[in-house]
């Protein structure tokens, strides 16, 4: 079983869906929960950080966490053309980042 | 604002050549990385450094691989014998003491032929 599972999409949207991206893990060691944003040919910029179960929000996006579940989410509301990239979750054991496969997302006008 | 910054961006070599890639990280960070991201892939952890020394590496990162702060800005991957799989991006990372943020740089995109 991979550590980290993630589906790869790809997923369009039109704007100003309410995009859900998720990932489950296998792994209970994991601390930190992360999601990252990659545009092409770019290194990861991250998004949110967070360490315990429940909900961060930033802006249009929230991030929630289910420690029993092993699962966490990155909500993004009134999506934009310009959210169109590449997701990545990631989490933190140690300090190492182990990701998922990315989600490769459109956002069409 | 401050950023990581990678050198070169692509790298093309010859199987069996070394190659050294080279990073730049934020100037008060501490805590660096290397990851590799091979095409369609996921990125993967190689290897994190602080204090002149490896703190934790991957399976990936065998005996052709080393790390090296040669002075005090720069932090360098080296691969000593270079194959075909190891084509990839490769990405530098840095983080501060204290912070939870690894900031990626650019990538270099290493092809071996």
């Amino acid at each position: 079983q991979k550590e980290v599972e993630q589906d790869p999409g790809p997923l369009s949207v039109p704007e100003g869906a309410i995009v859900s991206l998720n990932c489950t893990y296998s792994n209970s060691a994991f601390q930190y929960f992360m999601w990252y944003r990659q545009y092409s040919r770019k290194g990861p910029e991250l998004l949110m950080y967070t360490y315990s179960s429940g909900n961060k929000e930033d802006g249009r996006f929230t991030a929630q966490v289910d420690k029993s579940s092993k699962y966490i989410s990155l909500f993004i509301r009134d999506s934009q053309p310009s959210d169109s990239a590449t997701y990545l979750c990631a989490m933190r054991r140690g300090s190492r980042l182990t990701f998922g496969e990315g989600t490769q997302l459109t956002v069409n006008p | 604002e401050p950023e990581v910054t990678q050198t070169p961006s692509h790298q093309v070599t010859q199987m069996g050549q070394e190659v050294i890639l080279r990073c730049v990280p934020i100037s008060n960070h501490l805590y660096f990385y290397w990851y590799r991201q091979i095409l369609g892939q996921k990125v993967e952890f190689l290897v994190s450094f602080y204090n002149n020394e490896i703190s934790e590496k991957s399976e990936i990162f065998d005996d052709q691989f080393s790390v090296e702060r040669p002075d005090g800005s720069n932090f360098t991957l080296k691969i000593r014998s270079t194959k075909l799989e190891d084509s990839a991006m490769y990405f530098c990372a840095s983080r501060r003491t204290g912070g939870r943020e690894q900031f990626f740089g650019p990538g270099t995109r290493l092809t071996v032929l």
